[in-house]
């Protein structure tokens, strides 16, 4: 597979309940990050995590990474139908002298239902 | 909040004929980035530019692609001859610093007839 490979590929779920999204990547980073776009529209920062960080939050969002894994999770907890979006991961490839050019995964299509 | 802007939102052009999308970036920001998503597939990094000058450029961005920052707010990507599959989202970021994460724009969509 390739870097930044998100599953599930689509996950629907009822407005109230936690939605869990995983993000498998095969090279060493520098950070992974969490955007989320909506049909059609532009990509949306959610949240950056480093690779000496295990876990953080923001708001409803939690992010975990698991280095020795090449794994991210992104858990958002009592989901709204506003949710509703696509969700991707994205690696900073990592090396040095990088500028920083990110890697995306292909996404998880999250559908919460009101 | 700073926005990264992108205009046009949607521009419908010929085959064989240029065009110029447009960014301007948040202001304090030092580096730019270009990024394609074609209908239902990833998003691809296209090119970085830092320092007045591409750092990096992937596989795509061939020498039909050129990027520009013409007076110090604009930042801008040129394809000289249109493709039919260079039909795609055309997003636009920037940084402060690459480490603390980018700001995208929220695209052009470009359609090649």
């Amino acid at each position: 597979s390739q870097q930044g490979e998100e599953d599930p590929q689509a996950l629907s779920i009822q407005e109230g309940e936690n939605a869990t999204m995983n993000c498998s990547y095969k090279t060493s980073i520098n950070n992974l990050q969490w955007y989320r776009q909506n049909s059609g529209r532009g990509l949306v920062h959610l949240i950056l995590i480093r690779s000496n960080e295990r876990e953080k939050h923001s708001g409803r969002l939690r992010v975990t990474l698991d280095t020795s894994k090449k794994s991210s999770s992104l858990l958002i907890t009592a989901s709204r139908a506003a949710d509703t979006a696509s969700y991707f991961c994205a690696t900073d490839k990592g090396y040095g002298g990088s500028q920083g050019n990110l890697i995306f995964g292909k996404g998880t299509k999250l559908s919460v239902k009101p | 909040e700073p926005e990264v802007t992108q205009t046009p939102s949607h521009q419908v052009t010929q085959m064989g004929q240029e065009v110029i999308l447009r960014c301007v970036p948040i202001s304090n920001h030092l580096y730019f980035y270009w990024y394609r998503q074609i209908l239902g597939q990833k998003v691809e990094f296209l090119v970085s530019f830092y320092n007045n000058e591409i750092s990096e450029k992937s596989e795509i961005f061939d020498d039909q692609f050129s990027v520009e920052r013409p007076d110090g707010s604009n930042f801008t990507l040129k394809i000289r001859s249109t493709k039919l599959e260079d039909s795609a989202m055309y997003f636009c970021a920037s940084s402060q610093e690459p480490i603390w994460g980018y700001t995208f724009g929220s695209g052009t969509r470009l359609t090649v007839v």
